[in-house]
């Protein structure tokens, strides 16, 4: 089974830099994805890392230390329309099986 | 390249009802997902084809059924609605068994 923990919510200021943490317990590991979400709308694919380090694209970078069932996603300059949900998800391979296990969400609120 | 795509946008039903979700994946994408996405909850995985057959299941009671055709589109078909079936459902596709794409989804309303 899978267990994805994330913070609930988070503020930040327009301009900085804001990290959102994800810990997870997996049976079979197949990446780890991060998800944005506009209330209302679909998730929108961030970035998915299946080794360890760090991914950058942008303003966005995803982190994974797969020893530690630990990621995070750093996003710099900060800018209002970048309030959204952002969702964990761990890819599972067991059992042959190829979905997604969504943490519940991290609500990032940017205010001026 | 056209995303993926839901219809209805939205639906209101009322109990006991049936209803049936339709989703059309990315042209080249083989696997089809859909998920529910109850308000204050993470999406919840409910079933996942790839080349017309029923791979996976989340734990959702047989009520919640679907198929895939020969053109990779999906149905999602819901039975005897109940008042907690009112969600978001959401369909997403992918070609290498990676990273899925999401559609808008279709927004139900079961009173």
């Amino acid at each position: 089974g899978q267990n994805i923990d994330q913070p609930t919510e988070m503020t930040a200021t327009e301009g900085a830099i804001v990290q959102i943490n994800c810990t997870y317990q997996t049976s079979g590991f197949n990446g780890l994805f991060w998800y944005q979400q506009h209330a209302g709308e679909a998730p929108t694919f961030l970035s998915y890392n299946v080794l360890d380090g760090l991914e950058e694209k942008g303003r966005f970078s995803s982190f994974l230390s797969r020893s530690k069932g630990y990621s995070y996603l750093l996003l710099k300059e900060l800018q209002m329309k970048d309030s959204a949900s952002y969702l964990c998800a761990v890819g599972d391979s067991g059992a042959g099986s190829y979905q997604l296990t969504f943490g519940k969400g991290t609500k990032l609120s940017v205010i001026p | 390249e056209a995303g993926v795509t839901q219809s209805p946008t939205h639906l209101i039903k009322t109990r006991g009802q049936q209803v049936t979700l339709r989703c059309s994946p990315i042209s080249g994408h083989t696997s089809v997902y859909w998920y529910q996405q109850a308000l204050g909850l993470g999406l919840q995985f409910l079933l996942w084809y790839d080349e017309g057959e029923e791979r996976n299941r989340g734990n959702f009671p047989p009520r919640f059924s679907g198929r895939q055709f020969p053109n990779y589109s999906s149905e999602l078909n819901v039975n005897a609605l109940e008042l907690e079936d009112s969600a978001l459902y959401l369909c997403a596709s992918n070609f290498d068994k990676i990273t899925q794409y999401f559609g808008p989804g279709t927004r139900l309303t079961v009173l």
